[in-house]
């Protein structure tokens, strides 16, 4: 079974600053997808990273997936309180039908 | 566009009853996975409908069971409710049998069990 471990699970911020969290595993991904998800809401994905060394921008928000494929970090650049909520890194669980495997998640808190 | 739809929003159940739980796929997705998500954690695969037929499935007992309809939508059933079954569960949208294809998540059921 492939396992993603995210660290922190939890962080608390200050609005305007700058923040990293990270999704590793033993494991290689073919892809691995970060999602953000509110209370009471489902996950929404935010971006998929399918080559190893790859950087996505979305914004203010950086995806970096590891040149190895078993990492990924998330890194946010002045950090507003909309971005607060819960932080999840999920992959394919065997590569094809057997759904997602998903992290922990970090639960992020930007403070005003 | 619709997006993807689930109800009930919650409910709450006793131990050892039975309970259904429903999602409309986003339009032109084919594909619906089911997921249990625990309070604190991230969300685990139940299993995966692909054109009616159940195409994966994760690490959960029988009980846990599905279906899928011709217009894509598609039914969670869990027999033998336990108090572990407590969960949201979510369900999940996409065009194409795997995991691969990007997935479009419901707000999910909130089920409480007592």
């Amino acid at each position: 079974t492939q396992l993603l471990e995210q660290s922190p699970q939890f962080l608390s911020i200050q609005e305007g600053e700058n923040l990293t969290v990270y999704c590793n595993s033993s494991s290689v991904f073919s892809s691995l997808q970060w999602y953000r998800q509110e209370p009471g809401e489902g996950p929404v994905l935010l971006v998929t990273v399918v080559t190893g060394g790859e950087v996505k921008k979305l914004k203010r928000l950086t995806f970096q997936f590891g040149d190895a494929r078993k990492d990924s970090s998330l890194h946010i650049t002045a950090a507003q309180t909309g971005d607060t909520g819960l932080y999840l890194c999920a992959g394919p669980s065997g590569g094809g039908a057997d759904g997602l495997t998903f992290g922990k998640g970090t639960h992020l808190i930007i403070q005003p | 566009e619709t997006g993807v739809t689930q109800s009930p929003t919650h409910l709450i159940k006793t131990r050892g009853q039975q309970v259904t739980l429903r999602c409309s796929s986003q339009s032109g997705h084919n594909t619906v996975s089911w997921y249990q998500q625990a309070l604190g954690q991230g969300p685990q695969f139940i299993f995966q409908y692909y054109r009616e037929e159940e195409n994966g499935r994760g690490n959960f007992p029988p009980r846990f069971s599905g279906l899928q309809f011709p217009n894509y939508s598609s039914e969670l059933n869990v027999n033998a409710l336990e108090l572990d079954d407590s969960a949201l569960y979510l369900c999940a949208s996409s065009f194409g049998g795997t995991s691969l294809y990007e997935q479009y998540f419901g707000p999910g059921t909130r089920l409480t069990v007592t």
